[in-house]
């Protein structure tokens, strides 16, 4: 069973770059597309964007230019970094693995299963 | 982007009462070429991350009980709850697959009255 949990600073500073790490168990991430969504504070959910198999990332725009998706194959980890922060970027941030689909067109990412528990990521100085 | 509507925002049901979320997409959300549609549905309890419930609109996950069904086509989508039990306290969101930037619906709160 694939479970994620995510890692890094509960505090960041305004202008300074937030960084997390989400660690997978259980299966390799040579597969599947590897995300983060966060969820500010009684709001709901947004996708940020992932890591794919395939090695390219993909970003939602709203955070593309501050945005950078990786990953670690050797560590089975993938990261994400976001740049400089302001408040409204306090949120939980959650991992999440995206199943992929092949049609007859091509292959995408569809729902999202598992989530890792999340962590909060506080904007402040 | 595809703009995800749920109503309503919260609802106190009493227990075995029959609980209807409903999800609106602001474009359709079905695929003609496989005739899916590219829709699901999660439970987030207090203090856990949100869990898959349904996916391709009316496909229960493995494991969830059969008093939760889900139904609807395009735009209109809609997550019922048969008969509320205590451990169903918790938001419900809607997602789309159809186009990136994958989006959400807002969240309805589903409370025990």
């Amino acid at each position: 069973q694939v479970h994620l949990q995510e890692s890094g600073p509960g505090l960041v500073k305004p202008s300074e770059t937030l960084s997390l790490i989400c660690t997978v168990s259980g299966g390799s991430i040579s597969s599947y597309y590897w995300n983060w969504i966060r969820q500010p504070p009684g709001k709901g959910l947004e996708w940020i964007g992932y890591f794919s198999h395939s090695g390219n990332s993909t970003y939602n725009a709203f955070l593309k230019s501050r945005v950078t998706i990786s990953a670690d194959m050797s560590k089975n980890q993938f990261s994400l970094r976001l740049r400089s922060v302001t408040t409204a970027d306090t949120a939980v941030y959650y991992c999440a693995r995206g199943y992929r689909y092949c049609g007859r067109i091509g292959c995408n990412m569809v729902w999202f299963d598992p989530w890792g528990q999340g962590t909060l990521v506080t904007v402040s100085s | 982007d595809f703009v995800m509507t749920q109503s309503p925002d919260s609802m106190a049901v009493s227990p075995g009462e029959r609980a209807a979320i409903n999800c609106k997409s602001s474009q359709s959300v079905l695929n003609s070429s496989n005739n899916k549609n590219y829709l699901a549905w999660y439970q987030q309890k207090p203090g856990q991350p949100p869990k898959l419930l349904v996916y391709w609109a009316s496909t229960p996950e493995s494991g969830v009980p059969d008093r939760f069904s889900a139904s609807g086509s395009g735009t209109d989508f809609t997550l019922t709850i048969s008969s509320l039990q205590a451990e169903d306290v918790a938001v419900y969101f809607c997602q789309q697959y159809f186009s990136s930037p994958w989006t959400f619906g807002q969240g309805t709160k589903v409370e025990i009255k």
